[in-house]
């Protein structure tokens, strides 16, 4: 079965960049891999998503390795407002495949 | 405007009980979707509607049935509701199915069951 692995949490300092690992090794072909972040007390919110390319919009950066087993979502200066819980996401028309989340916490 | 609504937003109930959650969306997508998220926030899909046709049903307690009386809504109604039920419900819509396709939530339905 599809699923995805991710580091319970990680810390970063405010203003610096933030690396945020996912796994999917056994991602199929035509899966997408979606990020999205959950503050406290509300509903997830959209990151970013990429298929095969890196891809960069303006909240963060998607880096996909060559092979799609795994990618890493880019923070390139995080603040205290981007402290959330970051989940990755393996998409398909009936397929929707939830990370754990890493709890990320950013000290000031 | 509200993008996806739900009501209520708590509900605190009794074990044995029915009730029902809503979900609106404002947004004209074709798509939506009941996430269930636990205490150690886990998130997982419970259904998806396209066209109001159920597309992902998975494997959930059959006290669990949503409705989708037009593409905008998307109700989910809980029998004899238990204990493990207690849990943020969160309602989501997207354009259409396709995997590039953005998910847009609601601001969750907190249960809790007594």
């Amino acid at each position: 079965d599809a699923k995805t692995t991710q580091p319970n949490s990680m810390e970063s300092n405010e203003e610096e960049p933030v690396h945020l690992p996912c796994n999917h090794s056994t991602i199929s072909g035509t899966d997408y891999i979606h990020w999205y972040r959950q503050l406290p007390s509300q509903g997830p919110e959209y990151v970013i998503h990429g298929l095969t390319s890196n891809v960069n919009n303006r909240m963060a950066s998607l880096a996909i390795a060559e092979d799609r087993k795994s990618s890493t979502l880019i923070l390139h200066r995080a603040t205290l407002r981007d402290a959330a819980v970051y989940y990755c996401i393996l998409r398909a028309p009936t397929l929707l495949i939830w990370g754990a989340g890493t709890k990320l916490i950013i000290k000031p | 405007d509200t993008a996806v609504s739900q009501t209520p937003k708590y509900l605190v109930t009794q074990m044995g009980n029915d009730k029902s959650i809503k979900c609106e969306q404002n947004l004209g997508h074709d798509t939506m979707y009941w996430y269930k998220q636990d205490s150690k926030k886990f998130l997982k899909i419970m259904f998806s509607y396209n066209n109001k046709e159920l597309i992902i049903n998975e494997t959930v307690p059959n006290r669990f049935s949503p409705k989708s009386p037009d593409k905008a809504h998307l109700n989910l109604h809980i029998n004899s509701l238990e204990l493990g039920d207690s849990a943020v419900y969160f309602c989501a819509s997207s354009h259409g199915l396709a995997g590039v396709e953005t998910q847009y939530f609601g601001p969750g339905t907190r249960l809790l069951v007594l």
